[in-house]
């Protein structure tokens, strides 16, 4: 699975859109962009994932860019409860592996 | 409770003692993950199953970790002769099966301390 780049930490203030980037310049043609986010003591929760296009969700939107090497997690209006490790992973399809890195901690604050 | 559940929730042993973590997945869920996270660290993982069979035992780290999961449902993690190192929080994720559309659904994970 490619590797990927995320800053170590971002904060955001509480009702604003927090933007989580993610490099993965070396991603190949068959592997999807996934994002997991960890709460303190809780266990990783599965966020969104995307190959190629645009995607949105209850929870958050993905945008990739055309060039697939780079992604954003877009939380539209952060609240404190968004404050976690964010984990930007990507993996072909039928691997079972999760591969994290350190991730991103996003503080939103009041 | 429909999600994954882990016991017990901490666990404190001495270095050179046996631990058994256990692992209940989604009910329905075929496929179960076992993962280690050290401390500042992401989640590293260690054993998949599916069904009763571990497809992929490649993460664990030497020969005092063992897994099993002898119905296909609950899992246990077994750890001898513990060494400090192994403490971490060990973490479980079931799925119903793999590729898209088929997420891991993870536990809160047993905080092991080896003292």
């Amino acid at each position: 699975d490619a590797k990927t780049t995320q800053p170590p930490s971002m904060d955001c203030a509480e009702g604003r859109a927090a933007n989580l980037p993610c490099n993965h310049s070396t991603i190949s043609g068959n592997e999807y962009v996934y994002w997991y986010r960890q709460i303190h003591s809780q266990g990783p929760q599965y966020i969104i994932h995307g190959l190629k296009n645009n995607e949105t969700n209850e929870m958050a939107s993905l945008i990739i860019t055309e060039d697939r090497k780079s992604s954003t997690l877009i939380l539209p209006h952060a609240t404190l409860r968004d404050t976690a490790v964010y984990y930007c992973i990507v993996r072909v399809a039928k691997n079972y592996q999760l591969t994290f890195g350190k991730g991103t901690k996003l503080s939103v604050i009041p | 409770g429909a999600g994954v559940s882990q016991t017990p929730s901490n666990k404190v042993t001495e270095k050179g003692k046996y631990v058994e973590l256990r692992c209940d997945p989604i009910s329905g869920h075929t496929a179960l993950y076992w993962y280690r996270q050290s401390l500042g660290q992401g989640p590293e993982f260690l054993i998949y199953f599916q069904g009763t069979g571990a497809a992929d035992d490649s993460g664990l780290p030497n020969d005092r970790f063992f897994a099993v999961r002898p119905e296909g449902s609950v899992s246990t993690l077994k750890i001898q002769r513990t060494e400090r190192g192994d403490s971490a929080v060990y973490l479980c994720a079931s799925s119903y099966g793999l590729g898209t559309g088929n997420e891991q659904f993870f536990g809160p994970g047993t905080r092991l301390t080896v003292l």
